[in-house]
C-alpha cells in the first residue's frame, strides 16, 4: 500500500509543472485524494481535494485559478497541474489518501513527497 | 476559513515527561479534528483521528481529547522516538487547515 509522487523539479516563475501520484496496493477508485504541501522549514498547507469520482473538487485560495487537480482511476493516478508558478509555491508536495470514518475523515496514507522549486 | 492555532509552537521536554499540546479552532469543528506527527525529512504520519481515536500501531501513551473549539494531544511518558513536530488538522470544511505545528525537542 503506497503512494509515490513524481514530477517535481526546478521551474522558473510563471512556468508550469505537472505532478503525479501513483497509487498501489489499494482500490484507488474508492478513495478521495488530496494534495498537501510544505514550504522549506514551514508547516503543512492543504492544497486541493478531489473525490473518488472527480465530481467534487476544492482548492486553497492560494492556488485557485492556477492549479488543477485530476485523477485517472483506470491508471491509479492522481495529478496536479500547476501553472503560473510563483516563488511562494516552492514546497514539498505530498499526495494523501482520505479515509472516511462515518461522517468524519482523515489523511490515512501519505506519499514521500516531491520537491517543487520555483526560482529564476 | 477556519484557523487552527496550536500552543506552544515549541516545547522542550525530557524522556519520561508528560506533555500536552493544545489546538484551538476559530469556530466550532465539533469532533472533526486529527493529529499528525512529522519527523525531519519524512511525510506526516496519522496519530489520532476524530479527536481521540488512536490510529492502529500508535502507542497508547498518545491520547487526544476535546470538542468544539478546544482540543489537546497528550503524551503520557515521552520516549526518544516522540521528539518530532505535531500538527492538528480540521476536516470540518474546506480549506482543510492545519495548525502551525508544535516542535517537541529534547531538553
Amino acid at each position: 500500500v503506497q503512494l509515490v509522487e513524481s514530477g517535481g523539479g526546478l521551474v522558473q516563475p510563471g512556468g508550469s509543472l505537472r505532478l503525479s501520484c501513483a497509487a498501489s496496493g489499494f482500490i484507488f477508485s474508492s478513495y478521495s485524494m488530496h494534495w498537501v504541501r510544505q514550504a522549506p522549514g514551514k508547516g503543512l498547507e492543504w492544497v486541493s481535494y478531489i473525490s473518488s469520482s472527480s465530481s467534487t473538487i476544492y482548492y486553497a485560495d492560494s492556488v485557485k485559478g492556477r492549479f488543477t487537480i485530476s485523477r485517472d482511476n483506470a491508471k491509479n493516478s492522481l495529478h496536479l497541474q500547476m501553472n503560473s508558478l510563483r516563488a511562494e509555491d516552492t514546497a514539498v508536495y505530498y499526495c494523501a489518501m482520505r479515509r472516511d470514518s462515518g461522517s468524519y475523515w482523515y489523511f490515512d496514507l501519505w506519499g514521500r513527497g516531491t520537491l517543487v522549486t520555483v526560482s529564476s | 476559513d477556519i484557523q487552527m492555532t496550536q500552543s506552544p509552537s515549541s516545547l522542550s521536554a525530557s524522556v519520561g515527561d508528560r506533555v500536552t499540546i493544545t489546538c484551538r479552532a476559530s469556530q466550532s469543528i465539533t469532533r472533526y479534528l486529527n493529529w499528525y506527527q512529522q519527523k525531519p525529512g519524512k511525510a506526516p504520519k496519522l496519530l489520532i483521528y476524530v479527536v481521540s481515536s488512536l490510529q492502529s500501531g500508535v502507542p497508547s501513551r498518545f491520547s487526544g481529547s476535546g470538542s468544539g473549539t478546544d482540543f489537546t494531544l497528550t503524551i503520557s511518558s515521552l520516549q526518544p522516538e516522540d521528539f518530532a513536530t505535531y500538527y492538528c488538522q480540521q476536516s470540518y470544511s474546506p480549506p482543510y487547515t492545519f495548525g502551525q505545528g508544535t516542535k517537541l525537542e529534547i531538553k
